[in-house]
């Protein structure tokens, strides 16, 4: 399968914990971008990645929030001490470059705080 | 500030009949493209079919057409010959092309409708 991968699928947590997801882009693709999706909403942006450069950040990530893309292949989005309103679907996505208009979407981790 | 507005919270439509699934936007960019994308159950993206705001033409893939009517900042998805399948939400985005020098990469998605194929 070549296309967005996302780890893990499900997360469960307590409150105040730190979690991290990963994200594997398609191979060729030098964007990547992450979302939010909150229940009944459509997926809210994040912040996204030229490279390995942190292109853009949107005022919805948090100082709680940060987002590596060190090598410019996989991306980590950390959450510390997750808050309740943290639980949604975070949804990674790919695209060739900036001129290329599809975005690929991963199948999202699921993201519980209780 | 670039918004998409999705009114139709919920749709049915009959199987093998056509529907269409309404969508507007507002932004002051004159580059930008629309999209449409689909998320079964499983939640997962699906990418359906892309609009630019240059293109001419209506865009049109297989099943899915969008009415694209630019004086109006319309973009509404038409999905033809229903199947059971194509149960699921439908979100609207829009990413602005190229703004203030920058290219912006982004989607700015609506809040989506949930379509229902009756057998």
């Amino acid at each position: 399968d070549t296309g967005v991968s996302q780890d893990p699928r499900h997360k469960i947590t307590k409150r105040g914990q730190n979690v991290t997801f990963r994200c594997d882009p398609i191979s060729e693709h030098n964007r990547l971008y992450w979302y939010r999706q909150t229940l009944g909403q459509g997926p809210e942006f994040l912040t996204y990645f030229q490279n390995e450069a942190q292109l853009e950040k949107s005022r919805l990530l948090s100082d709680r929030f940060s987002a590596e893309r060190p090598k410019g292949s996989f991306s980590t989005l950390e959450i510390q001490r997750t808050e309740q309103g943290d639980s949604a679907m975070y949804l990674c996505a790919s695209s060739l470059s900036a001129v290329s208009y599809e975005q690929y979407f991963g199948p999202g981790t699921r993201l519980t705080v209780t | 500030a670039q918004k998409i507005t999705q009114t139709q919270p919920g749709m049915f439509v009959q199987e093998k009949e056509a529907v269409t699934l309404d969508c507007t936007y507002d932004t002051s960019d004159p580059s930008y493209g629309l999209f449409w994308y689909k998320q079964p159950s499983s939640g997962e993206m699906i990418f359906l079919i892309y609009q630019g705001s240059y293109d001419q033409q209506n865009a049109t893939e297989g099943r899915y057409s969008l009415n694209f009517q630019k004086a109006r900042k319309s973009a509404n998805l038409v999905i033809s010959a229903s199947q059971l399948g194509d149960s699921a939400m439908y979100f609207c985005a829009m990413r602005v092309e190229i703004s203030h020098g920058g290219s912006q990469g982004n989607l700015i998605f609506g809040k989506g409708t949930k379509l229902s194929v009756k057998p």
